[in-house]
């Protein structure tokens, strides 16, 4: 069975930061992963996806994500964050059945200013 | 694009009456998906549509919630009767599932449920 296991809860960092969420996958074949953020009150939105190809993938609002097979890990990450990137995020993995997928339990973003 | 389209946005009902969620999907998507989202459990995935068809249910907490998909534009989260337990934020959300690929899901803004 597939899961995702997102092991920091919450994360605080200073804005202008670099910031790395982590997020390791048990998946039987070659994983379909994604990243996906919620800001307070609203649903979720995907930031960047991984099916295949370049390990190193670009999303939208300046993130970017390295999938490493040997490691099991996908992790997040960006240069220098924002206080608007306060959020919850949410790594995920997908599966070929139906488009069903796996969500981690999130990290929850806190910006200082 | 309208994205997903839930409503309501906010329910309020008490105790034992009746709960029903809308969800109007991205149009052209083939496959739709009902979460409920709490502070204790997290994202659940409830039950998940493909084609109109319910593939999965294995995720809805008891028979007191039902869910449908009559058509390819329209589906429907039914909590009868609805308990306090049941007061979270209910998303629905929408993929197009080729053959050969799989897409993202794209969430509705949710509807927020508080039962008293």
């Amino acid at each position: 069975a597939q899961s995702v296991t997102q092991p920091d809860i919450h994360i605080t960092v200073s804005e202008g930061a670099s910031l790395e969420l982590r997020c390791n996958y048990s998946y039987g074949a070659t994983p379909y992963l994604f990243w996906y953020v919620q800001s307070p009150g609203q649903g979720l939105q995907l930031l960047l996806k991984y099916f295949s190809g370049d390990t190193l993938v670009q999303g939208i609002k300046g993130f970017e994500a390295e999938f490493k097979r040997s490691q099991s890990s996908f992790n997040l990450r960006k240069p220098s964050v924002h206080w608007s990137d306060a959020a919850e995020y949410f790594c995920a993995v997908g599966s070929t059945n139906a488009g069903k997928s796996t969500f981690g339990d999130g990290t929850t973003l806190t910006v200082k200013p | 694009d309208a994205g997903v389209i839930q409503s309501p946005r906010h329910e309020v009902t008490e105790m034992g009456q009746e709960v029903t969620l809308r969800c109007k999907p991205i149009s052209g998507h083939n496959s739709l998906f009902w979460y409920r989202q709490t502070m204790m459990r997290g994202l659940e995935l409830l039950i998940y549509f493909n084609n109109n068809v319910p593939i999965d249910d294995s995720g809805m907490p008891e028979d007191r919630f039902s869910a449908k998909m009559p058509n390819a534009s329209f589906s429907t989260l039914k909590i009868q009767p609805s308990e306090p337990r049941d007061s979270a934020v209910y998303f629905c959300a929408s993929s197009n599932i080729a053959a050969s690929s799989y897409n993202e899901q794209f969430f509705g803004p949710g509807t927020r449920l508080t039962v008293l």
